[in-house]
C-alpha cells in the first residue's frame, strides 16, 4: 500500500540554523500539506501546496518558512533560521484532491532546536 | 469557524470492554469529520470519515462513529477493546468551504488494560 514517507525521523539543530524537512507524498496525489505538533499541544495546519504554489497558509507560516517541490517526488519544508519554539513534530500529508478528499499522513519528523 | 473538542484527554478500559471516545464539533457548514489514530512512533492513520452520507460510519479495526447533528457530536466507539488499540486518537474537522486545512482536537490517549 502506498504511503507518505518523511526524512529524517529526528533532526537536532542549533538555534539560528536552517533546516530542511523532506517528504515523499503518494505518487498520484496532487495536494500536499505540512502540519506540526508542539509537544503537549494540538496538531496545527501550516500550509497547503498545489500546482507548485502555496494554496493556503496559516498565521504560523511566516517568512521563516518556505515549501518547495524540487522534483517530481519530493516536497520540502525549509525553516530559514530556527528558533527554540520551532521544536515540534512536523507531519507531511498528501491527498489526490482538496475539498472532501482524505489526507494521508507521514510518520513525522521530530525537530529539536537547541 | 470550525473546531472540535475532545472531551477526555485520557480514557482507560479493560481489554474486551467497550470503547467510547467523545468528540463535539462546531461548524457553520455541513462538516467533514474524521478520526485519526497515532500509535507510538507512527504516523497519523485514518480510522474513518464522515462526509454527509450515512450518519453511522464504519472504519477500520472495528471502530465506528455516529454523526449526531442535534448534539453536534461525533463519538468514536468500538464494542470490544484490544490491547493493540492503545494509542492517541484525534477527532478532526475540515475547515470550511473548499479548504484542505484540517483542524485537530487535542487528542485522547486510550489505555487498554489486560
Amino acid at each position: 500500500e502506498p504511503e507518505v514517507t518523511q526524512t529524517p525521523s529526528h533532526q537536532v539543530t542549533q538555534m539560528g540554523q536552517e533546516v530542511i524537512l523532506r517528504c515523499v507524498p503518494i505518487s498520484n496525489h496532487l495536494y500536499f500539506y505540512w502540519y506540526r505538533q508542539i509537544l503537549g499541544q494540538k496538531v496545527e495546519f501550516l500550509v497547503s501546496f498545489y500546482n507548485n504554489e502555496i494554496s493556503e497558509k496559516s498565521e504560523i507560516f511566516d517568512d521563516q518558512f518556505s515549501v518547495e517541490r524540487p522534483d517530481g517526488s519530493n516536497f520540502t519544508l525549509k525553516i530559514r533560521s530556527t528558533k527554540l519554539e520551532d521544536s515540534a513534530m512536523y507531519f507531511c500529508a498528501s491527498s489526490v484532491l482538496r475539498g472532501q478528499d482524505t489526507q494521508y499522513f507521514g510518520p513525522g519528523t521530530r525537530l529539536t532546536v537547541l | 469557524a470550525q473546531s472540535v473538542t475532545q472531551l477526555d484527554s485520557h480514557v482507560s478500559v479493560s481489554e474486551g470492554t467497550p470503547v467510547l471516545l467523545r468528540c463535539n464539533y462546531s461548524s457553520s457548514y455541513s462538516p467533514s469529520l474524521f478520526w485519526y489514530v497515532q500509535h507510538p512512533n507512527k504516523g497519523l492513520q485514518l480510522l474513518l470519515k464522515y462526509t454527509s452520507a450515512a450518519t453511522l460510519v464504519k472504519g477500520i479495526n472495528g471502530f465506528e462513529a455516529e454523526f449526531k447533528k442535534s448534539e453536534t457530536s461525533f463519538h468514536l466507539t468500538k464494542p470490544s477493546a484490544h490491547m493493540s488499540d492503545a494509542a492517541e486518537y484525534f477527532c478532526v474537522v475540515r475547515g470550511g468551504g473548499n479548504t484542505g486545512k484540517l483542524i485537530f482536537g487535542q487528542g485522547t490517549t486510550l489505555q487498554v488494560k489486560p
